[in-house]
């Protein structure tokens, strides 16, 4: 079964407002990554928060984790239609190793 | 683009025929991945090289599939007798080793519909 779970499954939202998905799973972990897909397209890579980091941030993206709780969260803010796409939150345990969650669909409307 | 190339993008094959698939990682990246995703899911983890040496392989991954990485650089997927269930995303990807976190580089995916 896949490591992460996120939520929720899909998201819409109007341009400038924030988006926060959030992100569980079920093992420990050495880091915790979020990745976009476009439609169609490969995953690209956002950021990596390491098991003893509480919080990173990337331009407009700000990442928390929480290895108690064995959750992270993902908050965009001041969304643009071109940050829709699918997130997925990915766990690595090991240094092989990459589970990907189901994604969560953001839809920002113009 | 991530410099991770896969060939071809699209493939549409009848089932039972056997297919191929290539992917060119970045050059100085040890590690490559495989992975599958059907529509509405996220990446499935099918197999990884370290080199040439394939490490571990999924469960997902039938006696009908075959990866190789024969130098080190670029590898194959191989899945003989398709099946309608073989339809998906194929994703490889690559990462440079010995660093035990260091984030995937994702090419643009190998469309396979068995027809």
């Amino acid at each position: 079964s896949q490591q992460g779970e996120e939520d929720p499954q899909a998201l819409s939202i109007q341009e400038g407002e924030n988006a926060t998905m959030n992100c569980s799973y079920k093992t420990s972990i050495n880091n915790l990554q979020w990745y976009r897909q476009n439609s169609g397209r490969g995953l690209v890579h956002l950021i990596l928060i390491r098991s003893n980091e509480r919080e990173k941030h990337s331009g407009r993206l700000r990442v928390t984790l929480d290895t108690s709780k064995k959750s992270s969260s993902l908050l965009i803010t001041a969304s643009r239609a071109a940050d829709t796409a699918s997130y997925f939150c990915a766990t690595q345990t090991s240094y092989d190793k990459v589970i990907f969650g189901p994604g969560t669909s953001l839809s920002v409307i113009p | 683009d991530t410099g991770v190339s896969q060939d071809p993008r699209h493939k549409i094959t009848k089932r039972g025929q056997n297919v191929t698939f290539r992917c060119d990682p970045i050059s100085e990246h040890n590690r490559l991945y495989w992975y599958r995703q059907t529509l509405g899911q996220g990446p499935e983890f099918l197999t990884y090289f370290q080199n040439e040496a394939q490490l571990e392989k999924s469960r997902l991954l039938s006696d009908r599939f075959s990866a190789e990485r024969p130098k080190g650089s670029f590898s194959t997927l191989e899945i003989q007798r398709t099946e309608q269930g073989d339809s998906a995303m194929y994703l490889c990807a690559s990462s440079a080793s010995g660093r035990a976190q260091s984030e995937q580089f994702f090419g643009p995916g190998t469309r396979l519909t068995v027809l």
